[in-house]
């Protein structure tokens, strides 16, 4: 069965400092990979996408940035942290021939 | 722009009843819909997909779509506490490998 792995689980980070998350995939070969953000009272937002290595489209500009280093894994960095940055960071896989998408643990950050 | 509305709630229900959870969605060519329940301070976990008009059984979850009025909603019966929890609505456009939009789900109280 395919496991989606996450960390670290939460985070506290001083402003102006850089981000690195990352996220694997277990059980599959070539899946879809997503990073949403969910902030406190508000949705789900997605930040990026990724169909294989190296291919990542940005959904709304910001100063993150993702990068996928290989097949399973997907990376969200960020070279200066804001305080608007802080949330709930989910990073989530889909199968090619499918539009489900199947959530990891997630990462909770906080910038102070 | 593609939007996905639900009520916040909370809506509360008593034990053993049926829920009820609504959500609309904004873009006539969403074509996949989904619905997550997210326990606080967890990550969202798949519940149900539907992707055709009409009604979907899994369990005591029900998911109903009509595509003409932009309508999705999910019905719970017999009801449980453990199913209190955050309801998100999903909706995908299109064919391709980008993302889900999400309502900011509804808040679901089972009353013992």
């Amino acid at each position: 069965s395919q496991t989606i792995h996450q960390w670290p689980a939460t985070l506290v980070q001083p402003v102006g400092s850089p981000l690195s998350l990352e996220c694997t995939v277990e059980g599959t070969s070539n899946p879809n990979l997503y990073w949403y953000r969910q902030a406190a009272g508000r949705g789900l937002q997605l930040l990026f996408y990724s169909v294989g290595i190296g291919q990542i489209s940005s959904e709304v500009p910001q100063n993150l940035s993702a990068s996928r280093p290989q097949d399973r894994q997907f990376i969200l960095s960020s070279k200066k942290l804001l305080l608007s940055d802080s949330g709930f960071y989910l990073c989530a896989w889909g199968r090619q021939d499918d539009t489900e998408a199947f959530f990891g643990q997630g990462t909770r950050l906080t910038v102070v | 722009q593609k939007e996905v509305e639900q009520n916040s709630g909370p809506l509360s229900v008593p034990e053993g009843a049926i829920a009820s959870l609504n959500c609309t969605y904004s873009d006539r060519v969403s074509q996949s819909f989904f619905w997550y329940r997210q326990y606080s301070g967890k990550s969202p976990e798949l519940i149900m997909s539907i992707y055709s008009n009409g009604d979907k059984e899994d369990g005591r979850f029900t998911a109903q779509l009509n595509k003409a009025s932009q309508y999705v909603s999910l019905l719970i019966r017999d009801s449980q506490p453990s199913d209190s929890a955050t309801y998100l609505c999903a909706a995908h456009s299109g064919g391709g490998a980008d993302g889900l939009t999400f309502g900011k789900g509804t808040h679901l109280i089972i009353q013992p």
